[in-house]
């Protein structure tokens, strides 16, 4: 059974750093194949997708942020770390990562989800 | 990037009767190589992630009802409910993987009449 848990900071104030934390089980990010991305919602609005990390270490990112955002893992602990730096108040909203199915480019599982508030 | 446009932006359907949402890309979601459209549709309920319907722009995924269909192929695809249920109601996306960045619509509010 996979299941992921997204975990960080609830409110972070404009121009500091968000460092968000994914927790998986059920699959590995070793295996050929795998993948975790990362996907925003800002309130009331449509999903956007924000980066990839493949089981190889190769990394997709969004173009319009590809300037702010890192991705990091931690196979034997089984995390993905997005750090998104110089936070705006646009950039509130839920955050989520999901797994990507082996070999295809959708998501299968999401995490619930985390809310982030951009606020001085 | 490439752009996908949903319609209509909320729908009201009532119970039993069919429910369609389009979803156009701005490019072609047909990959040559494989003959596959590289566009997939989610459910996202209040309050919860987005739950995968349909994969390759027709194939239902496990355990989804059948009253869900995808069709379309290139630049033009539809998802149809059916009949459609009270649990149904929610905001569908199609989300597009055929090139980087990965996009969606705007989304689609489905409603009871």
């Amino acid at each position: 059974q996979i299941t992921l848990k997204e975990s960080g900071p609830t409110l972070v104030k404009p121009t500091q750093t968000l460092t968000l934390t994914c927790t998986f089980s059920g699959f590995s990010l070793s295996t050929s194949g795998v993948g975790v991305g990362w996907i925003r919602q800002p309130p009331e609005k449509a999903l956007e997708w924000l980066a990839l990390i493949f089981w190889n270490d190769n990394k997709l990112y969004s173009p319009s942020l590809k300037s702010r955002l890192t991705l990091t893992k931690d196979t034997s602990r089984n995390q993905v770390v997005l750090t998104m730096t110089n936070l705006d108040p646009v950039d509130t909203g839920t955050y989520y990562c999901a797994h990507r199915r082996d070999g295809s480019g959708w998501y299968d599982y999401w995490g619930q989800g985390t809310l982030v508030t951009v606020s001085s | 990037d490439i752009v996908m446009t949903q319609s209509p932006d909320s729908l009201a359907v009532s119970l039993g009767e069919r429910a369609t949402i389009n979803c156009k890309s701005s490019r072609t979601l047909l990959y040559s190589s494989d003959n596959k459209n590289y566009l997939v549709w989610y459910q996202q309920k209040p309050g919860q992630p987005p739950k995968l319907l349909i994969y390759w722009a027709s194939i239902r995924e496990s355990g989804v009802p059948d009253r869900f269909s995808g069709s379309g192929s290139g630049t033009d695809f539809t998802l149809t409910i059916s009949s459609l249920q009270a649990e149904d109601v929610a905001i569908y996306y199609c989300l597009q993987f055929y090139t980087t960045p990965q996009t969606f619509g705007q989304g689609t509010k489905v409603e009871i009449k």
